[in-house]
This record gives C-alpha cells, structure tokens and sequence, in this order.
C-alpha cells in the first residue's frame, strides 16, 4: 500500500497570509505514460461532506479560489493557500488514487492566528 | 446540478449486515465511477471501494474485502453497499463519491452527505 503523510498536522496563519501543507507519498503516484501525478487534495469542514479542490497534483477543480494551488510531483506535493481567508478553516487530506488502496492522508488542520 | 443521497444507515449489532444507498442525479451516472468512502467519529478520511461505470471493476480496501460488496444499478442511478459482518471499528460516516473518471482510478469529484451507520450492542 501507499502510504500518504502529511505535515504539519495543523498550523495557525493569519488572515491574508500564506498557509502550506506538504503531503509525501511513501511510493511515487507519477504515472510515466500520461506524465500525471494521481494525487488529490480536499477540504473539509466540520459537519459537512469532503470537496474536492486540486487533482492530477495541480489542477484546480471548478469553481475552487484561484488562492488555493497545488504543486509537486513523484512523492512530495505541496497545497499552497495563498492569501489565508476566513472560510479556509478547515482540515485538508491529500489522497493517491494511483494505486489500490486509494490511500488518504491524515489531514492538516488550518486555523486562523 | 450534480447530486449524491446516501441513505440506509443505522445502528446495528456486531456481526449484523446493511445496506446501504446512494441516489445519482445530474449526471451521465453509467459514464463514471463511484466509490465509498467513510470516517470514524473524530477521525480522517478512509477510502472503502470503488466499482466501475460499467460495474465490470469493483475494488476494495483490505479492511473490509471479504465483507463488503459495492454494486451499482445504471437503469436506477443507484451505487449501493452491501455490508456483512459488521465490526465495532466500521462505526463511522460512509460518504459515497462520485468518480472524475470512467475506469476508477481519479479523484472523488462530488461527496454525498454521508449516513451514519454505528456497529454496537
């Protein structure tokens, strides 16, 4: 199995600055064929079902805040929220869909500082 | 506008079955996968089984293959999950997903609301 970390586990930013969790992939999700990173990033809050905001490593799902982008590739990937807003409080899971099992990562809690 | 409704969930005894539901409405539901996915009381995220958009491929994860079977309807837009054996450790929120790809292997691009579904005496 593949098995995903994240780091850190929750970090505190203020309003208007940068957040940024990393996500390592204990193998790599590139897929040579298609040059594509099987990796996905999601936020979710309290009571309410995960959405999906960044696949194939850095695509930005539509409708998702151009503040939010996604980068790397092979094992190390990085979710960037650019400018911090209130509404981003939220834990946030990478996710490999390169392999079966279709493993998660723990999750990183963004507060506001 | 795309949507997901779990329904079936419940509290069941050790060793029970459930099934569970999931209504598809808003989309070509033949042209893509579903998969379920779960999350214990204050815990993350943990993917349960994926099953084609034909229904030809069906995947799982090794905590509950053996016990669970994922299936879908095309005529109905219907996903279900056939639970057996239920554990103390299967309490949780089962959300099932829709897939962004036909095959399985993409990310979960819509979430249902989730139905609970709590294993206990």
């Amino acid at each position: 199995d593949i098995v995903m970390t994240q780091s850190p586990d929750s970090l505190a930013v203020s309003l208007g600055e940068r957040a940024t969790i990393n996500c390592k992939s204990s193998r790599s999700v590139l897929y040579d064929s298609n040059n594509k990173n099987y990796l996905a990033w999601y936020q979710q809050n309290p009571g309410h079902p995960p959405k999906l905001l960044i696949y194939w490593a850095s695509t930005r799902e539509s409708g998702v805040p151009d503040r939010f982008s996604g980068s790397g590739s092979g094992t190390d990937f990085t979710l960037t929220i650019s400018s911090l807003q209130a509404e981003d409080v939220a834990v946030y899971y990478c996710q490999q869909y390169y392999s079966i099992p279709f493993t998660f990562g723990p999750g990183t809690k963004v507060d506001i500082k | 506008e795309v949507q997901l409704l779990e329904s079936g969930g419940g509290l069941v005894q050790p060793g029970g079955s459930l099934r569970l539901s999931c209504a598809a409405s808003g989309f070509t539901f033949s042209s893509y996968a579903m998969g379920w996915a779960r999350q214990a009381p204050g815990k993350g995220l943990e993917w349960v089984s994926t099953i084609s958009g034909s229904g030809g491929n069906t995947y799982y994860a090794d905590s509950v293959k053996g016990r669970f079977t994922i299936s879908r309807d095309n005529s109905k837009n219907t996903l279900s999950l056939q639970m057996s054996s239920l554990r103390a450790e299967d309490t949780a929120v089962y959300h099932c997903a829709k897939v962004a790809s036909p095959g399985g292997y993409g990310a979960m691009d819509v979430w249902g609301q989730g139905t609970t579904v709590t294993v206990s005496s």
